[in-house]
Formats: C-alpha cells, structure tokens, sequence
C-alpha cells in the first residue's frame, strides 16, 4: 500500500526557514516524480514545486523561486522541501504528492503539513 | 503559462441531481486534463486522467469528456459524499490547478 508520511511544518516568523520531509513507503521511489501543492487558508490548490525521478530537475512556482529548494534522497524514499526567508503569504497547508507516472495527475498524496508564518 | 478557469465557483444541488463543472485552458492541454476531488478533512483525491479516464476505484457516475481548450467534469447523480471542491489540473506544460468548484448542498 502507499504511504507518504510528512513531517516538519509548523509556526515560524517571516524570514524564518523551515524544512519538510515526506517519507515514502509502499511503491518503488526512485522511479516516480514528486512534488509539492500547498492550500493556502480559505484558498484552492496550488503547485508550488516538482523533482524528476532522479532529482537531476526541478521547478517551481515563481513565487518561491529563489527561496524554496525541492530534493529527494533515493536511498531513504523520502523528499524534501527546504523552505527560506518565508513570508506571511507562505502560510498554507502543504502536501507532498506521487505522480502516476511520466507527465502523469497526482494519484497519492500525503497527510499534509501545517506552515504558519507569523510574527 | 497556461491559466486554467473554472465555472462556476459555486454549484448548489440536491442530492440525485445532475451536475455539470468547466474547465476552460488558455491554450491547448490536448487530453492531459485532470480532474480531483477535496472534501473538507480529507486529501484531494484523483477522480479523471487524461480527460476521460475513471481513476481506479471510482465511481462510474463520474464522467470527463473534452479536449484541447475545454473540458467537463459530470456527475450524473449526485451522492451526498460527492459534495466537495472539484479542481481541475493541467500536465501538458505544468502542473498547474484551476480555482476550483465548489458543489454545495442546495
């Protein structure tokens, strides 16, 4: 069975820093893209980044370009974003997500992280 | 970038009822058009891929159909488990997400 188990978040001031972790268990790592989608309160769901299989490539929504970092380590089925000089417009759930495949929708998701920034 | 917009924001209906969701691209996304699921407390859930196919495990009340710039989500019959924000999600450059549809009960 699938599982992404996140960990990390939770309230940091504006130009603080954070990192979430997604663990990935149930399914063969290293051989599908992830990515992370946030939801900001009140608001819909929003792509922030992605990682190709082998993390060679990566991209981002240009509001966190610059201050977020996607990676993976194969070898520990797990992903991370490391999120920099966070501002209050940062604030949102965050989910890491498994593609189905090459250029394939979303087909698992984890339980979600809380990130609050606020002073 | 390809903007994706959904309509409406709001859908209010009975349970049994028949409904109808949009999702117009500003450009062509050919089929790679997704369609999920989010009800409150719960993860987006994949229903539709590459415009028309049923995800596993779901529903056969669940229909997309469309292609190129415009696109439908249709849920025949409404159960009461169905209302929920519906997303619609683009994978031909991307991975961006409409706004949503909310489908509410009237």
């Amino acid at each position: 069975e699938v599982h992404l188990m996140q960990t990390g978040g939770g309230l940091v001031q504006p130009g603080g820093s954070l990192r979430l972790s997604c663990g990935a268990s149930g399914f063969t790592f290293s051989t599908y893209g992830m990515a992370w989608v946030r939801q900001a309160p009140g608001q819909g769901l929003e792509w922030v980044s992605a990682i190709t299989t082998s993390g060679d490539y990566t991209w981002y929504i240009d509001s966190v370009k610059g201050r977020f970092t996607i990676s993976r380590d194969n070898s520990k089925n797990t992903l991370y974003l490391q999120m920099n000089s966070l501002r209050v417009e940062d604030t949102a759930i965050y989910y890491c997500a498994k593609e189905g495949g090459y250029a394939r929708p979303f087909d698992y998701w984890g339980q979600g992280t809380l990130v609050t920034v606020s002073s | 970038e390809i903007v994706l917009t959904q309509s409406p924001a709001t859908l209010s209906l009975s349970p049994g009822e028949r409904a109808t969701l949009s999702c117009r691209a500003s450009q062509s996304v050919s089929s790679n058009l997704a369609w999920y699921q989010h009800r409150p407390g719960h993860l987006p859930r994949l229903l539709i891929f590459d415009a028309s196919n049923r995800a596993p495990g779901i529903p056969a009340r669940f229909r997309g159909s469309g292609s190129g710039t415009d696109f439908t989500l249709t849920i025949s019959s409404l159960e009461p488990e169905d209302f929920a924000v519906y997303y619609c999600q683009q994978r031909a450059t991307g991975w961006n997400f409409g706004q949503g549809t909310k489908v509410e009960v009237k």
